[in-house]
């Protein structure tokens, strides 16, 4: 049973640039979240989606934007990077947040913004 | 005011020490907690699930005080292993649900 995988594991983007971050879910979960943990913090919650639809977003510009596949698995977009993004973005699934189900986390995408 | 609020660290501990976390969260409606262990440069793990009734879980003990929205980790005859960031983890259902995370704790214990 795979468990939640992300791609890529590390890139490095110009400023300026977009870019597009991959998840599939652990077997059998149907909400995906996205969170964003620069060094030293704790993951900032970006946005969760569940049936293909953003249920809840958290305080992140526009510039992220994200989406659902019928499949479950999710891409999370930053356009026009900027430093600051240098981060590691992690996927979390769960089986319907709402009723409170222990969140799983990918390995993570490592983010460089030179 | 932060929505979860860890202590700061680091903790640097001997060996077979008994170390406390604690956590406090902001919305009194939050309905479910954890606490979740990160290594560095990896990725967070479940450590434990925090019930009101208190949960061990081998050397491993949680508790959540409701009433003062509090929320504990205690780590009894601390190993070298245990040395990672222990992240304080809260549900919402306030507006939407959401999973906030603390900032994290780190912990050195030291031979």
């Amino acid at each position: 049973d795979a468990g939640v995988t992300q791609s890529p594991t590390h890139l490095i983007k110009t400023r300026g640039q977009q870019v597009t971050l991959r998840c599939s879910p652990k077997s059998g979960h149907d909400t995906v979240s996205w969170y964003q943990q620069a060094l030293g913090q704790g993951p900032q919650f970006i946005f969760q989606y569940y049936e293909e639809e953003e249920r809840q977003r958290g305080n992140f510009p526009d510039r992220f934007s994200g989406h659902q596949f019928p499949n479950y698995s999710s891409e999370l977009n930053v356009n026009a990077l900027l430093l600051g993004d240098s981060a590691l973005y992690l996927c979390a699934s769960s089986l319907d947040l709402t009723s409170g189900n222990t969140i799983y986390f990918g390995e993570g995408s490592w983010l460089t913004v030179v | 005011r932060k929505e979860v609020e860890q202590d700061p660290g680091p903790f640097n501990v001997p060996e077979g020490a008994t170390v406390a976390f604690n956590c406090t969260y902001s919305n009194s409606a939050s309905q479910s907690f954890f606490w979740y262990r990160q290594d560095c440069r990896k990725e967070p793990k479940l450590l434990m699930s925090v019930y009101s009734s208190g949960n061990e879980d081998g050397r491993f003990t949680a508790q959540l005080n409701r009433a003062s929205q509090y929320i504990s980790l205690l780590i009894r005859d601390s190993k070298l292993s245990d040395s990672a960031t222990y992240l304080c983890v809260v549900n919402t259902n306030t507006g939407g649900f959401k999973t906030i995370f603390g900032a994290g704790t780190r912990l050195f214990v030291k031979a």
